[in-house]
C-alpha cells in the first residue's frame, strides 16, 4: 500500500465548477499535512497547510479527518490558472522533516 | 518562502559519467533536501544534508551513488555517480525554513537526461 494515495485523475471540468480532491495517508503518527501544486515542467509549490480544524484560503478549502487519515481539498469557482497536478504530502514520523508525496490529482480547468 | 536557484537547469550525458548539480539559497537554513521526480512520477527523497555533518540518505539511496556536500548553510550539491539511463529524471533541492512548520520550498529543478 502506497503511503499517500490520491486518484490520479484527470479531472476535466470547465470554468466556475467546483471540484474536490481526496487523498489518504497510512502512517496515523503523521503529524502535518500540505497541498502543494506542481504545474507541467515546474517544481511543486505550497498550496496550503492543513490543518485538524480546517481552513481555507481564498477559493481554497483543505480539511483533515486524523481518525480516517483523509485529507481533502476542495476548489471553488474554478479558474484556468489552476490546471496543474495537485499533490498532497504528509510528513513521515520520523525525527526530522521528511515529507511523503501522493503522486498527485490532475486538473484540467477547460473554458 | 526562500529563493533558491539551481544549476544547471538541464543537461543531456553520457553513460558512466557524472554530474554534479548545485543548490544555492538566498538565506541560512539549517535543513535541505535532495528529491528525484521520475518521468510521470511523485518526488521521493533522496537525502536530507545538514551543514557539519553527513548526509542522511533514505533506503535505496546510497553515498557512492549520490554523494552531497553541504559546507554551508546557503549551499549544497548533489552529485550523480556513474550515471545510467535510468538515473534520467528531475533533481530538485528543497529548504525547510524552520519554526516547526515543516513546510518545504523547492528550487526549480535540474533535469537530467543519460543516454
Amino acid at each position: 500500500r502506497k503511503e499517500v494515495e490520491q486518484d490520479p485523475g484527470p479531472f476535466n471540468v470547465p470554468e466556475g465548477a467546483t471540484v474536490a480532491f481526496n487523498c489518504t495517508y497510512s502512517n496515523s503518527a503523521s503529524q502535518s499535512f500540505f497541498w502543494y501544486r506542481q504545474d507541467c515542467r515546474k517544481e511543486p509549490k505550497l498550496l496550503m497547510s492543513v490543518y485538524s480544524s480546517g481552513n481555507e484560503d481564498g477559493r481554497f478549502t483543505a480539511q483533515l479527518n486524523r481518525a480516517s487519515q483523509y485529507i481533502s481539498l476542495l476548489i471553488r469557482d474554478s479558474k484556468l490558472s489552476d490546471s496543474a497536478n495537485y499533490l498532497c504530502v504528509v510528513t513521515d514520523s520520523g525525527g526530522y522533516n521528511k515529507l511523503i508525496f501522493g503522486a498527485g490529482t490532475r486538473l484540467a480547468v477547460h473554458p | 518562502s526562500a529563493v533558491i536557484s539551481q544549476k544547471p537547469s538541464r543537461d543531456i550525458c553520457q553513460r558512466g559519467t557524472s554530474l554534479t548539480i548545485q543548490c544555492q539559497v538566498d538565506s541560512q537554513v539549517t535543513m535541505m533536501f535532495w528529491y528525484r521526480q521520475q518521468p510521470g512520477q511523485s518526488l521521493t527523497l533522496i537525502a536530507t544534508a545538514n551543514q557539519g555533518s553527513e548526509a542522511t540518505y533514505e533506503s535505496g539511496f546510497v553515498i557512492d551513488k549520490f554523494p552531497i556536500s553541504r559546507p554551508n548553510l546557503t549551499f549544497s550539491t548533489l552529485t550523480v555517480s556513474n550515471m545510467s539511463p535510468e538515473d534520467s529524471s528531475i533533481y530538485l533541492c528543497s529548504v525547510d525554513r524552520g519554526r516547526a512548520t515543516y513546510t518545504q520550498y523547492f528550487g526549480p529543478g535540474t533535469r537530467l537526461t543519460v543516454l
